[in-house]
């Protein structure tokens, strides 16, 4: 079984300041790793993810996530938001070679909510 | 249109009424999931379906429903609404080449009086 932390429900800021919103998941088994976002009253929609190969993830939005696989961690950050990134967001993790009776369930954090002010 | 879709997006019913809600998609996905998401909780998994006919629960089963005689469709009933059921639900699918990664619906309110 898997689960996921997600240690901020609110992280408020600035316009063009840094922000890292933080995610750490425990797990018996190697994992895939997600973010999705939530606009207002809108459907969730994949941000990046984490499968294999180099431990920094990059969005087409300017957002990156490092996998950190000893700290069990995958945070993401910006390091200048705007006003159109408030949201909020959340990570996932998914065992990819579920066995038995299993099968492919997200597991999510219960979400940060990212507010940028003027 | 293609892609994932919910109705009714706003739903208001009463206590003990049955409900049903719909999800459609047009990618041909075999997996199909409902989440419903509360605050403070996340998204919790509902039901979930490997294939048309094929389904099993998920974290949080009690007092829902689900079918799945077409691949493209995956109601979710619940059978005697409760205030407690009072949330957003979210439907979502991913297919077979890429499983793990899943396309959510946009939603829908339901509203338990």
């Amino acid at each position: 079984a898997q689960s996921v932390t997600q240690l901020d429900s609110q992280v408020p800021v600035f316009e063009e300041a840094p922000v890292e919103l933080r995610c750490n998941y425990s797990s018996s088994v190697s994992v895939y790793l997600f973010w999705y976002v939530q606009y207002p009253n809108q459907g969730l929609q994949l941000l990046l993810k984490y499968l294999s190969g180099s431990t920094l993830v990059e969005s087409i939005n300017g957002f990156e996530a490092e996998f950190n696989k000893s700290q069990t961690s995958f945070h993401l950050r910006k390091p200048s938001v705007h006003i159109s990134d408030t949201a909020e967001y959340f990570c996932a993790v998914i065992n990819p070679f579920p066995s038995g009776g299993s099968n492919y369930k997200l597991t999510f954090g219960k979400g940060t909510l990212l507010t940028v002010n003027p | 249109d293609a892609g994932i879709t919910q109705s009714p997006r706003y739903k208001i019913t009463e206590t003990g009424r049955q409900v049903t809600l719909m999800c459609h998609q047009t990618w041909s996905h075999s997996y199909m999931f409902w989440y419903r998401q509360d605050l403070g909780h996340g998204l919790r998994l509902i039901y979930y379906s490997a294939a048309a006919d094929i389904t099993d629960k998920g974290e949080v089963p009690d007092g829902y429903v689900v079918s799945r005689s077409k691949t493209e469709n995956f109601p979710l009933t619940l059978e005697s609404a409760t205030r407690s059921q009072t949330s957003v639900y979210f439907c979502a699918s991913s297919g077979d080449r890429v499983p793990y990664e899943q396309y959510f619906g946009p939603g829908t309110r339901l509203t338990v009086t």
